[in-house]
C-alpha cells in the first residue's frame, strides 16, 4: 500500500484562528485522498473526498467554507480549518486509496486539533 | 454516513485468550477490510478480503468474507498485550466510488 505522511500530529490553536493540516502520499500518486474526523471513542466519519486538480466533494452536513480542502498536486492534500472554535477540536485523519487490483486504503497518522 | 454494525463494542480479555469480532450490513459489499487503531494514531490495515467466502490469515489474525457478502469476522488467537487497541471493519461497494463504510469499532483490552 501507499505510504502516507500527515502533519502536524498535534496542534493547539486559539479560537478564531485557522489551522492547516497536510497529507502527503510519499510513494504513490494519489488523485484521490479522503479526510475523516474522529470523535473520542467513535468511528471515523468521512468529511470530504479530495480530488487532485478539482473541487473537493463534501459529505452532507460538512461546511465546505469551514473546512477548506486543496489538492494541488498528486502527492499533497491540505485541510484548513478556518476560524476554528472549540467544537472543532477533534482527531482528523487523511487517507489515500492505492490503485491496482489488490488495493487498500492507507491512513495517515492523524492530527489532534485542540482549539482553546 | 452509514455505519456497519460491529460487535462487540468492547472486550476485556485475559492474555492468551482467543478473540472474535464481527460486522454485519444490510447491504452487500465487494471488499471487506479490517483495521487496527492504536491511541493517537491512524488506522492500520490488518487484512483485506476481496471474494465472498474468502478466508485470510495474517499471523495470529484470521478474517473471513461472509458468503452472503453482508458480513465478515475477525479472529485473533492467543492474544497478547500489544493487541490492545480499537479494531474497525470497513466495507467497500464498487458502486460507491471510493467511499468506505466503517463499523463502530471494537475496543480490545488485554489483561496480562
Amino acid at each position: 500500500g501507499a505510504v502516507v505522511s500527515q502533519h502536524p500530529s498535534r496542534v493547539i490553536c486559539k479560537s478564531g484562528t485557522s489551522v492547516k493540516i497536510e497529507c502527503r502520499s510519499l510513494d504513490f500518486q494519489a488523485t484521490t485522498m479522503f479526510w475523516y474526523r474522529q470523535f473520542p471513542k467513535k468511528s471515523l466519519m468521512l468529511m470530504a473526498t479530495s480530488n487532485e486538480g478539482s473541487k473537493a466533494t463534501y459529505e452532507q452536513g460538512v461546511e465546505k467554507d469551514k473546512f477548506l480542502i486543496n489538492h494541488a498536486s498528486l502527492t499533497l492534500s491540505t485541510l484548513t480549518v478556518t476560524s476554528a472554535h472549540p467544537e472543532d477540536s477533534s482527531f482528523y485523519i487523511c487517507s489515500v486509496k492505492s490503485g491496482g487490483l489488490n488495493y487498500g486504503y492507507t491512513f495517515g497518522s492523524g492530527t489532534r486539533l485542540t482549539v482553546v | 454516513g452509514q455505519q456497519l454494525n460491529q460487535s462487540p463494542q468492547s472486550m476485556f480479555i485475559q492474555e492468551g485468550e482467543d478473540v472474535s469480532m464481527n460486522c454485519t450490513s444490510s447491504s452487500i459489499f465487494n471488499t471487506w477490510l479490517w483495521y487496527k487503531q492504536d491511541p493517537g494514531e491512524g488506522p492500520v490495515l490488518l487484512i483485506a478480503l476481496y471474494k465472498a467466502g474468502e478466508l485470510t490469515s495474517n499471523g495470529r489474525l484470521t478474517a473471513q468474507f461472509g458468503i452472503t457478502r453482508k458480513d465478515s469476522f475477525l479472529n485473533i488467537s492467543a492474544s497478547i498485550p500489544s493487541d490492545v487497541g480499537i479494531y474497525f471493519c470497513a466495507g467497500h461497494h464498487n458502486n460507491a466510488g471510493n467511499m468506505l463504510t466503517f463499523g463502530g469499532g471494537t475496543r480490545l483490552m488485554v489483561k496480562p
